[in-house]
C-alpha cells in the first residue's frame, strides 16, 4: 500500500517558537494533502486541505496565519505552527491522496507539546 | 453537509466474544464510508471501506461492516475479538461528489479483556 511519512513523530518546543511538521508521500504523487488535529480522546478535526501548487483551503475557525501550510511539491506538504502556545499542544495527522485514487493514506502523526 | 455519529464511546468486551461498533451517518448525497483503527500515538489504518456494490464489506483483521442505506448505518463487526484489537476505532464518511473532505466520528474505544 501507499506510504505517507510524517516527521517528526514527536516534538517539544517552547512557547512563542515555531514548529514545522513534514508530510511526505513516499511512493506516490500526492495531488491533495489534508491536515488534521486530534485532541486527547477525541476525533480528528480537519484543519485544511492543500492541493499541490495552490493555497490551502482552511476549515472554519482555523487560523491560517497561525497554521501555515505549504504544498510545494507532489510529495511534500508542511504544516508550520507559528508562535506556538500550550493550547496548540495536540496530535497532528496528515493524509494524502493521489489523483484518481478514492483512498487517502494517513501518516503516523506528530505529537506536539508546547511548554 | 455530512455528519457521523458513533453511538458508543467505549465498548468493553471479553476476548473471543463478538463485537459490534455502531456508526450512523447523515448526508444529502451518496457517500463513501470508511472504518479506521488507531493504536496509541499512531496514525490511522484503514480497516475497510464501502464505495459501491455489495453492502457487506470485509476488511483486514477479520472485521466486516454492512452498509444499510435505509437506516443510514455502517456498523462494524467482528465475530471473535483478540486482546490485540484493543484500540480506537473511527467511522468516517466522504461525499461521493468528487471532493475528498472526510468527516470522522468521535471514535469508539474498544477494550478487550482477558
Amino acid at each position: 500500500g501507499a506510504v505517507v511519512s510524517q516527521h517528526p513523530s514527536w516534538v517539544i518546543c517552547k512557547s512563542g517558537t515555531s514548529v514545522k511538521i513534514e508530510c511526505r508521500s513516499l511512493d506516490f504523487q500526492a495531488t491533495t494533502m489534508f491536515w488534521y488535529r486530534q485532541f486527547p480522546k477525541q476525533s480528528l478535526m480537519l484543519m485544511a486541505t492543500s492541493n499541490e501548487g495552490s493555497k490551502a483551503t482552511y476549515e472554519q475557525g482555523v487560523e491560517k496565519d497561525k497554521f501555515l501550510i505549504n504544498h510545494a511539491s507532489l510529495t511534500l506538504s508542511t504544516l508550520t505552527v507559528t508562535s506556538a502556545h500550550p493550547e496548540d499542544s495536540s496530535f497532528y495527522i496528515c493524509s494524502a491522496r493521489e489523483q484518481g485514487n478514492t483512498e487517502a493514506f494517513f501518516g503516523q502523526g506528530t505529537r506536539l507539546t508546547v511548554v | 453537509a455530512q455528519s457521523v455519529t458513533q453511538l458508543d464511546s467505549q465498548v468493553p468486551v471479553f476476548e473471543e466474544a463478538p463485537v459490534e461498533l455502531r456508526c450512523n451517518y447523515s448526508s444529502s448525497v451518496s457517500v463513501y464510508l470508511f472504518w479506521y483503527v488507531q493504536y496509541p500515538n499512531q496514525g490511522l489504518q484503514l480497516l475497510l471501506k464501502y464505495l459501491s456494490g455489495s453492502t457487506l464489506v470485509k476488511g483486514i483483521n477479520g472485521f466486516e461492516a454492512e452498509f444499510n442505506k435505509s437506516q443510514t448505518s455502517f456498523h462494524l463487526r467482528k465475530p471473535s475479538v483478540h486482546i490485540s484489537d484493543t484500540a480506537e476505532y473511527f467511522c468516517a464518511v466522504r461525499e461521493n461528489t468528487g471532493g475528498f473532505k472526510t468527516i470522522f466520528g468521535a471514535g469508539t474505544r474498544l477494550f478487550v479483556k482477558a
